[in-house]
This record gives structure tokens, C-alpha cells and sequence, in this order.
């Protein structure tokens, strides 16, 4: 059993829909999660960060861990083209090893 | 501004021979990291390092070498004995306790 469970889509939603995206994951160490936003060729960008459970939101996105349920999620509202994207969950127990899953791929159609 | 620079962007390596792919990173971060991306299989771990002049195998080290001279540089050699080396590399970098990963821009490398 992979440590890090995420859907590889693809998914397509019309621009100004809310997205969810989810990983689930095995170990209950993971302290530390984050989600990163990856363009085609390019190198991932850190979008959210959160340590243990609850919510964080940054202007559109919104991030969420429940840490009881082996479960986070990120949600984009009023999606935009420019959000098409690969999508990467990751988490850590202290450290500083890194766990992925195998990405999200997201397009938003005009 | 401070980040973490990959290069060269492609790279095309002839069969038999070593090629290296460099990272540096101006964030003053001790741990550095290098990941390979294949189409549909997310990233690999190849090698880490926590700190200068020492460093891990990760999860698919075979083929591959690393050095860790000084805390900002952390080159990584594919070598022949790597079979399947055509993929997207990733150099990242973490500061200890922040548990956060920054990555580079990536390198292309290709086999002619």
C-alpha cells in the first residue's frame, strides 16, 4: 500500500466552478501537509502549508486536514483557465522526509 | 532573489556517457533533495542530503551520484550504468524544522 493515495483525474470542470481535490494517506505520523501546483515542464510551486488538522485559506484556495480520517483536501472556488494544472499532495513527519502522491491533472475550460 | 536554480534546462546524454545536472540554492537551507518525474508515477526520491559532505540513497539511487561539497550546490552525475535515464529531474531544498520543500525549475534530460 502506497503511504500517499491520490485520484490522477483527469479533471475538467467549466471556468467558476469550485474543484476539490484529495489525497488520503496510511501513516499517522504525518504531521505537516502541503499542496503543490505544477505547470507542464515546470518545477512545483508551494501553494498551501498546513501543520496537523483544521482549515487555511489563502484567497481562493482553501486547504483542509482531518488528520481522523487519514484525509486532506484543497478546494479552488471561482476556477480559473489559469489553474489548469497538475496538482501534488505531499506530507511529512518531522525530519524533513517528503511524501508524495502521484498528482492531480486539472484543466478549466473557458 | 533567493530560489534554487537548475541547470541546464535539457540536457541529452549519448549512451555510455556520465552527464551531471546542477542545483544551487541561495536559501540558506541545509537539506537538498533530488526527485525524478516519469509521466504518471508522481516523484521518486533518488537522493538527499541533510547536511555538507553527507548524503542518502533514496528510493531509486541505482545509476545515479551525488556530491555535497558546500551547503548551497548539490550536483547530481546520471551515470551509464542508469538504463532509463529519459525523465524530468527535480532538485528541491528544506530548512531544517520548517518541513517545507521548495523545488527548482527542473531539468529535461533525454537520450539520443
Amino acid at each position: 500500500q502506497k503511504e500517499v493515495e491520490q485520484d490522477p483525474g483527469p479533471l475538467s470542470v467549466p471556468e467558476g466552478a469550485i474543484v476539490s481535490l484529495n489525497c488520503t494517506y496510511s501513516n499517522s505520523a504525518f504531521q505537516y501537509f502541503m499542496w503543490y501546483r505544477q505547470y507542464s515542464r515546470k518545477g512545483p510551486e508551494l501553494l498551501m502549508y498546513t501543520y496537523s488538522s483544521g482549515n487555511k485559506e489563502d484567497g481562493r484556495f482553501t486547504a483542509q486536514v482531518d488528520k481522523s480520517s487519514k484525509y486532506i483536501s484543497l478546494f479552488i472556488r471561482d476556477s480559473q483557465p489559469s489553474d489548469s494544472a497538475t496538482y501534488l499532495c505531499a506530507m511529512s513527519k518531522a525530519g524533513n522526509q517528503f511524501y508524495f502522491g502521484t498528482g492531480t491533472s486539472l484543466t478549466v475550460i473557458p | 532573489d533567493g530560489g534554487i536554480t537548475q541547470s541546464p534546462k535539457y540536457l541529452f546524454r549519448k549512451e555510455g556517457q556520465n552527464v551531471t545536472l546542477s542545483c544551487e540554492q541561495n536559501l540558506n537551507h541545509d537539506a537538498m533533495y533530488w526527485y525524478r518525474q516519469d509521466p504518471g508515477q508522481g516523484l521518486r526520491l533518488i537522493y538527499y542530503s541533510q547536511i555538507v559532505n553527507d548524503f542518502q540513497k533514496g528510493d531509486i539511487a541505482e545509476g545515479y551520484s551525488v556530491s555535497r561539497e558546500k551547503k548551497e550546490s548539490f550536483p547530481l552525475t546520471v551515470t551509464s550504468a542508469q538504463k532509463n535515464p529519459t525523465a524530468f529531474y527535480l532538485c528541491a531544498s528544506s530548512d531544517r524544522g520548517q518541513e517545507k520543500l521548495f523545488f527548482g525549475s527542473g531539468t529535461q534530460l533525454s537520450v539520443l
